[in-house]
Protein backbone atom coordinates (compact mmCIF):
# COMPACT_ATOMS: atom_id res chain seq x y z
CA UNK A 1 0.00 0.00 0.00
CA UNK A 2 1.66 3.25 -0.89
CA UNK A 3 0.91 5.89 1.61
CA UNK A 4 2.43 8.31 4.39
CA UNK A 5 3.33 7.01 7.75
CA UNK A 6 3.54 9.02 10.93
CA UNK A 7 5.16 8.11 13.69
CA UNK A 8 4.31 7.87 16.91
CA UNK A 9 0.60 8.58 16.88
CA UNK A 10 0.62 9.84 20.38
CA UNK A 11 3.82 11.52 21.85
CA UNK A 12 4.26 12.86 25.68
CA UNK A 13 7.62 14.80 26.79
CA UNK A 14 8.86 17.06 29.41
CA UNK A 15 9.05 20.71 28.97
CA UNK A 16 12.53 21.31 27.84
CA UNK A 17 13.30 18.35 25.69
CA UNK A 18 13.76 18.25 21.94
CA UNK A 19 11.61 15.50 20.59
CA UNK A 20 11.71 14.15 16.78
CA UNK A 21 8.62 13.31 14.93
CA UNK A 22 8.87 10.57 11.95
CA UNK A 23 7.48 11.12 8.04
CA UNK A 24 8.06 8.53 6.03
CA UNK A 25 6.24 8.28 2.29
CA UNK A 26 6.51 5.93 -0.77
CA UNK A 27 4.68 7.52 -2.95
CA UNK A 28 7.71 8.35 -4.84
CA UNK A 29 6.70 12.33 -3.88
CA UNK A 30 9.48 15.11 -4.19
CA UNK A 31 7.90 17.46 -2.19
CA UNK A 32 6.97 16.86 1.52
CA UNK A 33 5.88 19.36 3.97
CA UNK A 34 5.25 20.20 7.70
CA UNK A 35 2.35 21.58 9.40
CA UNK A 36 0.57 22.03 13.07
CA UNK A 37 -2.89 22.65 14.01
CA UNK A 38 -4.34 24.11 17.20
CA UNK A 39 -7.47 23.69 18.54
CA UNK A 40 -10.23 25.51 16.01
CA UNK A 41 -7.36 26.61 14.18
CA UNK A 42 -6.17 26.17 10.69
CA UNK A 43 -3.33 23.91 9.53
CA UNK A 44 0.01 26.41 9.81
CA UNK A 45 3.07 25.72 7.37
CA UNK A 46 6.02 24.83 9.60
CA UNK A 47 8.83 23.52 6.83
CA UNK A 48 8.98 22.42 3.92
CA UNK A 49 11.08 20.54 1.14
CA UNK A 50 10.63 20.05 -2.55
CA UNK A 51 13.78 17.84 -3.12
CA UNK A 52 16.39 15.65 -1.31
CA UNK A 53 18.96 17.85 0.79
CA UNK A 54 17.35 21.15 0.51
CA UNK A 55 14.65 22.85 2.73
CA UNK A 56 13.09 26.27 3.37
CA UNK A 57 11.18 27.60 6.45
CA UNK A 58 7.46 28.32 6.53
CA UNK A 59 5.30 30.61 8.34
CA UNK A 60 6.15 28.96 12.14
CA UNK A 61 9.52 27.44 12.09
CA UNK A 62 11.55 29.23 14.76
CA UNK A 63 11.77 26.60 17.27
CA UNK A 64 11.54 23.64 14.71
CA UNK A 65 14.09 21.63 13.01
CA UNK A 66 14.22 19.31 9.57
CA UNK A 67 16.16 17.61 7.51
CA UNK A 68 15.59 15.96 4.05
CA UNK A 69 18.80 13.10 3.77
CA UNK A 70 16.35 10.70 1.84
CA UNK A 71 13.31 11.11 -0.77
CA UNK A 72 11.28 8.93 1.34
CA UNK A 73 11.68 10.67 4.68
CA UNK A 74 11.35 14.36 6.57
CA UNK A 75 11.84 14.10 10.12
CA UNK A 76 10.67 17.35 12.29
CA UNK A 77 12.72 17.98 15.70
CA UNK A 78 10.31 20.09 18.13
CA UNK A 79 13.13 21.81 20.04
CA UNK A 80 13.33 23.40 23.61
CA UNK A 81 12.55 27.11 21.96
CA UNK A 82 9.28 26.03 20.21
CA UNK A 83 7.15 28.40 23.33
CA UNK A 84 3.82 26.22 22.62
CA UNK A 85 4.84 22.92 21.43
CA UNK A 86 1.56 21.49 22.42
CA UNK A 87 -0.38 20.73 19.42
CA UNK A 88 -1.62 17.97 16.37
CA UNK A 89 1.83 17.78 13.98
CA UNK A 90 0.73 16.70 10.23
CA UNK A 91 3.07 15.70 7.37
CA UNK A 92 2.14 15.99 3.82
CA UNK A 93 3.83 14.94 0.57
CA UNK A 94 2.79 16.11 -3.35
CA UNK A 95 3.62 14.81 -6.33
CA UNK A 96 4.72 16.29 -9.05
CA UNK A 97 2.26 17.12 -11.89
CA UNK A 98 -0.22 17.94 -8.89
CA UNK A 99 -1.03 20.36 -6.57
CA UNK A 100 -2.64 18.58 -4.12
CA UNK A 101 -1.29 17.63 -1.44
CA UNK A 102 -1.60 13.99 0.99
CA UNK A 103 -1.58 13.65 4.64
CA UNK A 104 -0.16 11.60 6.90
CA UNK A 105 -2.17 9.92 9.63
CA UNK A 106 -0.54 13.04 12.40
CA UNK A 107 1.29 13.14 15.07
CA UNK A 108 -0.58 14.73 18.84
CA UNK A 109 2.56 16.10 20.76
CA UNK A 110 1.73 16.91 24.33
CA UNK A 111 4.32 18.61 26.42
CA UNK A 112 4.07 18.39 30.22
CA UNK B 1 -7.25 39.69 8.16
CA UNK B 2 -6.31 36.53 7.50
CA UNK B 3 -5.36 34.96 3.99
CA UNK B 4 -8.25 32.50 3.75
CA UNK B 5 -11.95 32.84 5.47
CA UNK B 6 -14.06 30.86 5.73
CA UNK B 7 -18.32 30.91 7.18
CA UNK B 8 -18.06 30.68 11.04
CA UNK B 9 -19.38 27.21 12.21
CA UNK B 10 -21.22 25.05 13.15
CA UNK B 11 -23.63 24.65 10.50
CA UNK B 12 -26.54 22.05 12.12
CA UNK B 13 -28.76 20.44 9.42
CA UNK B 14 -31.08 17.96 9.04
CA UNK B 15 -30.81 14.52 6.90
CA UNK B 16 -31.30 15.35 3.18
CA UNK B 17 -30.43 19.18 3.31
CA UNK B 18 -28.83 21.15 0.57
CA UNK B 19 -25.77 23.19 2.60
CA UNK B 20 -23.74 25.57 1.09
CA UNK B 21 -20.20 26.61 2.43
CA UNK B 22 -17.98 29.62 1.22
CA UNK B 23 -15.01 30.76 1.67
CA UNK B 24 -12.48 34.04 0.47
CA UNK B 25 -9.22 34.40 -0.39
CA UNK B 26 -6.82 37.42 -0.01
CA UNK B 27 -3.81 36.22 -2.06
CA UNK B 28 -4.29 37.22 -5.68
CA UNK B 29 -1.26 34.91 -6.60
CA UNK B 30 -3.34 31.82 -5.45
CA UNK B 31 -3.35 29.42 -8.57
CA UNK B 32 -5.00 26.50 -7.29
CA UNK B 33 -7.83 25.54 -4.83
CA UNK B 34 -9.11 22.43 -3.25
CA UNK B 35 -11.74 21.60 -0.37
CA UNK B 36 -10.61 19.47 2.31
CA UNK B 37 -12.76 16.83 4.60
CA UNK B 38 -11.40 16.40 8.31
CA UNK B 39 -12.62 14.28 10.60
CA UNK B 40 -12.32 14.70 14.23
CA UNK B 41 -8.62 14.45 15.36
CA UNK B 42 -7.85 12.63 11.80
CA UNK B 43 -6.07 14.33 8.76
CA UNK B 44 -7.70 16.42 6.24
CA UNK B 45 -8.52 14.35 3.20
CA UNK B 46 -9.13 15.59 -0.45
CA UNK B 47 -12.61 16.32 -0.96
CA UNK B 48 -12.32 18.25 -4.65
CA UNK B 49 -10.24 20.57 -6.70
CA UNK B 50 -11.70 23.49 -7.53
CA UNK B 51 -11.67 24.81 -11.18
CA UNK B 52 -12.99 28.21 -12.84
CA UNK B 53 -15.35 26.18 -14.62
CA UNK B 54 -16.80 24.76 -11.52
CA UNK B 55 -16.92 20.93 -10.94
CA UNK B 56 -19.32 18.83 -9.65
CA UNK B 57 -18.65 15.02 -7.85
CA UNK B 58 -21.57 13.29 -6.86
CA UNK B 59 -23.61 15.18 -4.37
CA UNK B 60 -21.13 17.77 -3.89
CA UNK B 61 -20.02 20.89 -6.26
CA UNK B 62 -17.44 23.33 -6.19
CA UNK B 63 -17.09 26.71 -7.86
CA UNK B 64 -14.26 29.39 -8.10
CA UNK B 65 -14.88 33.28 -8.44
CA UNK B 66 -11.35 34.74 -9.11
CA UNK B 67 -12.36 37.98 -10.03
CA UNK B 68 -14.06 37.74 -6.47
CA UNK B 69 -11.49 35.44 -5.05
CA UNK B 70 -14.81 33.60 -3.73
CA UNK B 71 -14.51 29.45 -3.38
CA UNK B 72 -18.21 27.72 -2.58
CA UNK B 73 -19.16 24.32 -2.04
CA UNK B 74 -22.16 22.86 -1.79
CA UNK B 75 -23.94 19.83 -0.74
CA UNK B 76 -26.79 18.47 -1.60
CA UNK B 77 -29.17 15.44 -0.07
CA UNK B 78 -26.53 15.60 3.15
CA UNK B 79 -25.91 12.18 4.53
CA UNK B 80 -25.20 11.65 8.23
CA UNK B 81 -21.95 10.81 7.55
CA UNK B 82 -20.92 13.95 5.86
CA UNK B 83 -20.83 15.23 9.40
CA UNK B 84 -16.98 16.76 9.32
CA UNK B 85 -14.99 19.98 9.23
CA UNK B 86 -14.17 21.25 5.74
CA UNK B 87 -11.37 23.39 5.26
CA UNK B 88 -11.10 25.75 2.13
CA UNK B 89 -7.75 25.90 0.74
CA UNK B 90 -5.81 27.97 -1.50
CA UNK B 91 -1.93 27.07 -2.82
CA UNK B 92 0.49 29.40 -4.08
CA UNK B 93 2.22 27.74 -6.73
CA UNK B 94 5.29 29.96 -6.11
CA UNK B 95 6.18 29.31 -2.98
CA UNK B 96 6.78 25.79 -3.15
CA UNK B 97 3.61 24.00 -3.66
CA UNK B 98 2.41 26.15 -0.42
CA UNK B 99 -1.20 25.57 0.71
CA UNK B 100 -3.10 28.28 2.97
CA UNK B 101 -5.82 26.35 5.04
CA UNK B 102 -9.02 28.28 6.38
CA UNK B 103 -9.82 27.68 10.30
CA UNK B 104 -12.78 24.66 8.68
CA UNK B 105 -16.57 24.83 9.08
CA UNK B 106 -18.10 22.35 11.43
CA UNK B 107 -20.79 20.34 9.47
CA UNK B 108 -23.24 18.56 11.91
CA UNK B 109 -26.04 16.41 9.85
CA UNK B 110 -28.86 14.77 12.14
CA UNK B 111 -31.30 12.45 11.55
Amino acid sequence: DGGITQSPKYLFRKEGQNVTLSCEQNLNHDAMYWYRQDPGQGLRLIYYSQIVNDFQKGDIAEGYSVSREKKESFPLTVTSAQKNPTAFYLCASKGQGGDEQFFGPGTRLTVL
Amino acid sequence: RKEVEQDPGPFNVPEGATVAFNCTYSNSASQSFFWYRQDCRKEPKLLMSVYSSGNEDGRFTAQLNRASQYISLLIRDSKLSDSATYLCVAGVDNQGGKLIFGQGTELSVKP
